[in-house]
């Protein structure tokens, strides 16, 4: 059975509409993250959450607000989409806060923004 | 400033070869470093790890990697590859466990039976 579930598997949205991407961890762990992979960029890290509050964010822009309404659950809200937003999404969780912890990579949401 | 390089888009070995896949770390502070590989279509999944101790680390599926502080490099080893690892292998600095990290571009890892 899959320990993270990220939901859609694909997306496709049309410029400046809003989409949710969801993450859920069955691994009893404490941090969840948000990762993009892009094709013209290399993995890039987004936000860290830690008991559901938010332990870094290292995304410039407000229209991506992450959202925690369980520990286990760390969903991604995208506004105003662009066609740059296009790539795809990855969820991940660790037991604890920080990278000492593995983290556990779900299989990710891959967004077209047309 | 954090950095990782992988000088090595696109790697081709023949199945059974040996295997080193390149990384060069630049940290200010003490680095833990990783390597993650990724199959098609799936998520990340973790190789190895390293922080302290001895500079060379084993992983899943017999890979190891070698840390040298005096090269700040990380690579990847494998004696003999099977045609189950193509695959895309990450390099990923963190500089004293923080939050922030850093990943390499990736290379992508062909093996050619």
């Amino acid at each position: 059975d899959p320990k993270i579930i990220q939901k859609p598997k694909y997306l496709v949205a049309v410029t400046g509409s809003e989409k949710i991407l969801i993450c859920e961890q069955y691994l009893g762990h404490n941090a969840m993250y948000w990762y993009r992979q892009s094709a013209k960029k290399p993995l890039e890290f987004m936000f860290s959450y830690s008991y559901q509050k938010l332990m870094d964010n290292q995304t410039a822009s407000s229209r991506f607000q992450p959202q925690s309404s369980k520990k286990n659950h760390l969903d991604l809200q995208i506004t105003a989409l662009k066609p740059d937003d296009s790539a795809t999404y990855f969820c991940a969780s660790s037991q604890d806060e920080g990278w000492q912890d593995t983290q556990y990579f779900g299989p990710g949401t891959r967004l077209l923004v047309l | 400033a954090q950095s990782v390089t992988q000088p090595d888009a696109r790697v081709t070995v023949s199945e059974g070869a040996s295997l080193q896949l390149r990384c060069k770390y630049s940290s200010s502070g003490t680095p833990y470093l990783f390597w993650y590989v990724q199959y098609p279509r799936q998520g990340l999944q973790l190789l190895l790890k390293y922080y302290s101790g001895d500079p060379v680390v084993q992983g899943v599926n017999g890979f190891e990697a070698e840390f040298s502080k005096s090269n700040s490099s990380f690579h990847l080893r494998k004696a003999s590859v099977h045609w189950s690892d193509s695959a895309v292998y990450f390099c990923v600095l963190s500089a004293t466990g923080g939050y922030k990290v850093v990943f390499g571009s990736g290379t992508r890892l062909l093996v050619s039976p």
